[in-house]
């Protein structure tokens, strides 16, 4: 069964400073891996995706992300944090042998940026 | 502009009462899905449609239904028998393509929130 965890519910950061938001996943096949961001009462934006080509992923707004097999995480960084990131990222999980939508998702994190 | 919407963005249901809520889309897309979001507890699939006229459960059908009439149209009526209707809800849609090699790229509306009177 797949399954993803998001390791912070909150994390707080001052502008300027490094973004990390960690997930970590369980599969049983080669998944695939994205992370989507949400504003508050927006629908979710695509960031990035990882469907097994390259390990280290970019995404918009200069985040990326690296799939780390041994680890199974996926965790999400930023060089420097905007405060236009203050938003909720969700780390998400599909199975590639599905054939129907089967995404999953994690709780969320929500990313606070102090001035 | 292509894009998902959904109407209305705030909702209000009476006791007993049956709310439709509304998903359009012009992206061509085959797949169209429901969501519900609580605080804290991410999102959990409803029902989801890859072809017009045929659906399927999603993890918390119960209380809920959809029609497919139409390829860009794919509307979630919550009904009495949901007893804690008060969530965000959203509409996502992909092609079929993607979900078959696992990519399933989904595409998201801006929500309805619905509370209860």
């Amino acid at each position: 069964a797949q399954s993803v965890t998001q390791l912070d519910s909150h994390v707080s950061v001052s502008e300027g400073t490094p973004v990390l938001l960690r997930c970590n996943y369980s599969s049983s096949y080669s998944p695939s891996l994205f992370w989507y961001v949400q504003h508050p009462n927006k629908g979710l934006q695509l960031l990035l995706k990882y469907t097994s080509a390259a390990t280290l992923v970019k995404g918009i707004n200069g985040f990326e992300a690296e799939f780390k097999k041994s680890e199974t995480s996926f965790h999400l960084t930023k060089p420097s944090a905007h405060m236009s990131d203050a938003a909720e990222y969700f780390c998400v999980v599909s199975d590639r042998r599905g054939s129907q939508g089967n995404l999953i998702f994690g709780k969320g994190t929500k990313l606070s940026v102090k001035p | 502009d292509g894009g998902i919407t959904q109407s209305p963005k705030y909702l209000f249901r009476k006791e007993g009462q049956n709310v439709t809520l509304s998903c359009e889309q012009n992206l061509n897309h085959d797949a169209m899905y429901w969501y519900r979001q609580d605080p804290g507890q991410g999102l959990r699939l409803i029902y989801y449609s890859q072809i017009v006229n045929d659906f399927q459960k999603g993890d918390i059908a119960e209380g809920y239904s959809v029609s497919r009439e139409k390829k860009e149209s794919f509307p979630l009526t919550v009904t009495s028998a949901q007893k804690n209707p008060t969530a965000f809800y959203l509409c996502a849609s992909s092609r079929l393509g993607t979900q078959r090699s696992g990519e399933n790229i989904q595409y998201f509306g801006a929500g309805t929130r619905l509370s209860v009177l």
